[in-house]
This record gives C-alpha cells, sequence and structure tokens, in this order.
C-alpha cells in the first residue's frame, strides 16, 4: 500500500518569512496530493490539492509542486503570518482508490 | 461547518466497554471515512463506506466494526475498550466515487478510556 513520508515533524519561522513542508510517496501510481490543515482542537481542513497532471499549483500565498519521477511534493507558505500557525498533513492517493493515506503531520509555529 | 455531524463529541468509558461513535454525512455525500487521531499522531485511515457498501480498509483492528446506513449515516463500533483506543475519530465525507476529491470532516469524536 500507499506510505507517505512528511518532513519537517517540527518547524518554527519568523512571522513573514517562507516556510516549506516536503512529503515523499510510495506508490507511483498515486495521482491526487492533497494538503489539510488543523488548528488545535479543530478538525482538518482541505487548504490546496495537486494532481499529477500539473506540476505547481498556487493559492494566494500558498503553493504546492510535485515532482512525479522522484516521489515527492511541497508545500510552500509565503508571507507567514500567525494564523498560519498549525499542524499541516499531505496525504496521497489514486484515482478509483479513495483511501487517503496520510503524512505524520508537521506542527508550524509562526514566531511573531 | 462543514455539514458533517458526529456524536457524541466526548465519550468516557472504562476499559472492556464498548461504544458506538456516530456520523452524519454532508447532504449529498456518499462516501464516509473513518479516521483515528491518537495524541500528537497522524490521521489513521480506518475504513470507507460508498453509498451503504465498504469500499476501503485500513489498519482497522477485528474490536471496530462499521457501517452505513440507506440514510448514508454511519456508525463506528468500538468493543473491548483499551486504554491505546483513547483518541479522537474523525469522520469525513465526500460526494466522489472513484475521484477522492476533498474531504469533509467533522469536529471528531473525543473517546477516553479510562
Amino acid at each position: 500500500g500507499e506510505n507517505v513520508e512528511q518532513h519537517p515533524s517540527t518547524l518554527s519561522v519568523q512571522e513573514g518569512d517562507s516556510a516549506v513542508i516536503k512529503c515523499t510517496y510510495s506508490d507511483s501510481a498515486s495521482n491526487y496530493f492533497p494538503w489539510y490543515k488543523q488548528e488545535l482542537g479543530k478538525r482538518p481542513q482541505l487548504i490546496i490539492d495537486i494532481r499529477s497532471n500539473v506540476g505547481e499549483k498556487k493559492d494566494q500565498r500558498i503553493a504546492v509542486t510535485l515532482n512525479k519521477t522522484a516521489k515527492h511534493f511541497s508545500l510552500h507558505i509565503t508571507e507567514t503570518q500567525p494564523e498560519d500557525s498549525a499542524v499541516y498533513f499531505c496525504a496521497a492517493t489514486d484515482y478509483g482508490n479513495e483511501k487517503l493515506t496520510f503524512g505524520t503531520g508537521t506542527r508550524l509555529t509562526i514566531i511573531p | 461547518d462543514s455539514g458533517v455531524t458526529q456524536t457524541p463529541k466526548h465519550l468516557i468509558t472504562a476499559t472492556g466497554q464498548r461504544v458506538t461513535l456516530r456520523c452524519s454525512p454532508r447532504s449529498g455525500d456518499l462516501s464516509v471515512y473513518w479516521y483515528q487521531q491518537s495524541l500528537d499522531q497522524g490521521l489513521q485511515f480506518l475504513i470507507q463506506y460508498y453509498n451503504g457498501e465498504e469500499r476501503a480498509k485500513g489498519n482497522i483492528l477485528e474490536r471496530f466494526s462499521a457501517q452505513q446506513f440507506p440514510d448514508l449515516h454511519s456508525e463506528l463500533n468500538l468493543s473491548s475498550l483499551e486504554l491505546g483506543d483513547s483518541a479522537l475519530y474523525f469522520c469525513a465525507s465526500s460526494s466522489s466515487g472513484a475521484d477522492p476529491g476533498e474531504l469533509f470532516f467533522g469536529e471528531g469524536s473525543r473517546l477516553t478510556v479510562l
């Protein structure tokens, strides 16, 4: 089955700086890669996703890049703000298989 | 509000007991997923149902079982509870069949086994 590894497990950045979280996956058939944000005590929520037919996707301060050859994808947050503090999860799955496999999460702390 | 409703929000019980967690998906969503999140842990996939049928199974213990009813709500049954079963159990729903798309999570049911 799919195995998703996520690094780092914790990340602290100064407000205004950029944050990068990286994930690798094992199943070359995977072609859907979402990122979820979970604030303290809250439910996970989708913030951005990418499919295998594109290499990069942006949404305001958030971007995701995908390298299918190397089987890794990354989340980039620019101009970080205090409200970006949360746990971020990457995930992977393939069409026809709705079993999303999540990474172990990255606790991002924005230092004011 | 994601539109996914989970009950109860909190549950405290003793080892060896049995509990049932309930989930109502978003209106129109046919898929229901169950995830377990232990303290400072990731989201462990347990099981998925699509329109009443089991679609995918993860690392779900034999002591755990689930079902999805004709009205599409789902229940997760946890029996012979152990201390290690203490966790936050999330239900999520999606509208998709083959295309995964976005999962909408409920607020979770926090289970404490004493």
